[in-house]
């Protein structure tokens, strides 16, 4: 089936810093998701990105969906502490019939004050 | 609104016991689903009902039951578990299935002891 590759694994950094992530499939997807989980929480849709190219932003948050439509990346800028979490990419692949949502294997942000 | 509510928050069984997950959305969301997550892992697809019927059993043990009484409500009936079971179990729900964004709900931790 289709995989996710989540990149990197974990973060540390200091507060004020700028933070990036990406997720890379060999296959194509139509839908690219983020989201953040906090301990002992659900996710949280942070972006939905729909288009090949999209660029969206949320507040300090920017995504874009790749051009190959196979890869998405999330910048976060000048972090804060309360971006300290687990950030989830997930894709509804392209293909015929109905398509299960695939996660990739999340990338956890530590921020040092 | 985008919520989705799940009860209890935290629940405790043991192997002998019968309970109960409940999740409820008022967002006119066709789409509903049960996910199963360890920790520091991504969530793992149990369930999908569309239109109140069951279209996905990601071959789940039978010890649990899913069912939808109606468009805004699923549950997850659960028996004789094991201590392996123990996880945070998602419920999620999206305008259709398989094409559109998923929203999480808090989560049910559970333990079994």
């Amino acid at each position: 089936g289709q995989q996710l590759n989540q990149s990197p694994q974990s973060m540390f950094i200091q507060e004020g810093e700028d933070v990036s992530m990406n997720c890379t499939s060999s296959s194509i997807f139509n839908t690219w998701l983020w989201y953040k989980q906090e301990p002992g929480e659900g996710p949280v849709l942070l972006i939905a990105l729909y288009k090949a190219g999209e660029l969206t932003s949320n507040g300090r948050l920017t995504a874009q969906f790749g051009i190959t439509r196979k890869d998405s990346f999330l910048n976060i800028s000048a972090s804060i502490p309360s971006d300290v979490g687990i950030y989830f990419c997930a894709g509804l692949p392209a293909g015929k019939g109905a398509q299960k949502l695939v996660f990739g294997q999340g990338t956890r942000l530590t921020i040092n004050p | 609104d985008t919520e989705v509510t799940q009860t209890p928050k935290h629940l405790v069984m043991g192997m002998t016991n019968k309970k109960s997950l409940k999740c409820e959305q008022h967002m006119g969301h066709r789409a509903m689903y049960w996910y199963k997550q360890k920790a520091k892992k991504p969530p793992e697809l149990m369930f999908v009902y569309s239109y109140e019927k069951l279209s996905i059993n990601e071959s789940v043990p039978s010890r649990f039951s899913p069912e939808c009484p109606n468009s805004s409500l699923l549950n997850l009936h659960l028996h004789a578990l094991q201590p392996e079971d123990s996880a945070l179990y998602l419920c999620a729900s999206s305008q259709e299935y398989s094409t559109d964004t998923q929203y999480f709900g808090p989560g049910t931790r559970l333990t079994v002891l």
